[in-house]
């Protein structure tokens, strides 16, 4: 079965430091999320690309954080400088494009941020 | 602006009993509801949706729920829990009028937990 592949799993980092994390959505779907989850919250939406173009990126913190896409295939997310309220788990998703609305997860990276 | 409870943050459940966990959602026009469970240091595993059609939706694993829109709820269901069905569960729902942005705003989770 086809799976959405993340790297790495885990990452601790200092403060003021650069991270980045990459995701490999299933083969052939054209929407790739990322989300951010909190401790103990639901997933939020940071961005959506259909193919290598940004859908949403409303919740985006733009001053360090940034996401591409280049070829609509693989992606990375990454924070500069990392604070320590980015400690979370990231959440790479894909799902076939429009139309097609449930959404198919990778198995995550957890950031610590120290 | 569209959003989902999970009154309960956790479910307790002997083996073999039914189990049931909760999801109320509020949303402009008809709703699309999702059900996601999540085992420890995992990502997300999609369980069921509701798009339109019949009420009662049947998904993976075993598990169903019910969309009820007088009650705005989409509760999740199974006959019969097991232990393996320890885990995290997420209530979705994305926005019906969100057009090219296909964004799911999440619930905050529900734990169940299945003693054997």
């Amino acid at each position: 079965e086809a799976e959405v592949a993340q790297s790495p799993r885990y990452k601790i980092t200092e403060k003021s430091q650069a991270v980045a994390f990459w995701c490999d959505p299933i083969s052939g779907h054209a929407t790739l999320y990322w989300y951010r989850q909190i401790l103990g919250q639901g997933p939020e939406l940071l961005v959506q690309f259909q193919d290598e173009s940004v859908v949403d990126d409303s919740q985006l913190p733009k001053d360090r954080f940034s996401a591409e896409r280049l070829k609509g295939v693989d992606s990375t997310l990454k924070i500069q400088p990392a604070e320590l309220g980015d400690s979370a788990m990231y959440l790479c998703a894909s799902s076939l494009g429009q139309g097609s609305y449930e959404q198919y997860f990778g198995p995550g990276t957890r950031l610590t941020v120290t | 602006a569209q959003s989902v409870a999970q009154p309960e943050d956790q479910v307790n459940v002997a083996e073999g009993n039914p189990l049931t966990v909760k999801c109320t959602y509020s949303v402009s026009g008809n709703p699309y509801l999702f059900w996601y469970v999540q085992y420890p240091n995992r990502g997300l595993q999609f369980l069921l949706k509701y798009i339109t059609g019949d009420n009662l939706v049947k998904g993976s694993y075993g598990f169903e729920a019910e969309f009820n829109k007088s009650q705005t709820s989409f509760h999740l269901k199974k006959p019969s829990a097991l232990v393996s069905d320890s885990a995290l569960y997420f209530c979705a729902v994305r926005d019906p009028y969100g057009g090219a942005t296909n964004k799911l705003i999440f619930g905050t989770g529900t734990l169940l937990a299945v003693q054997p």
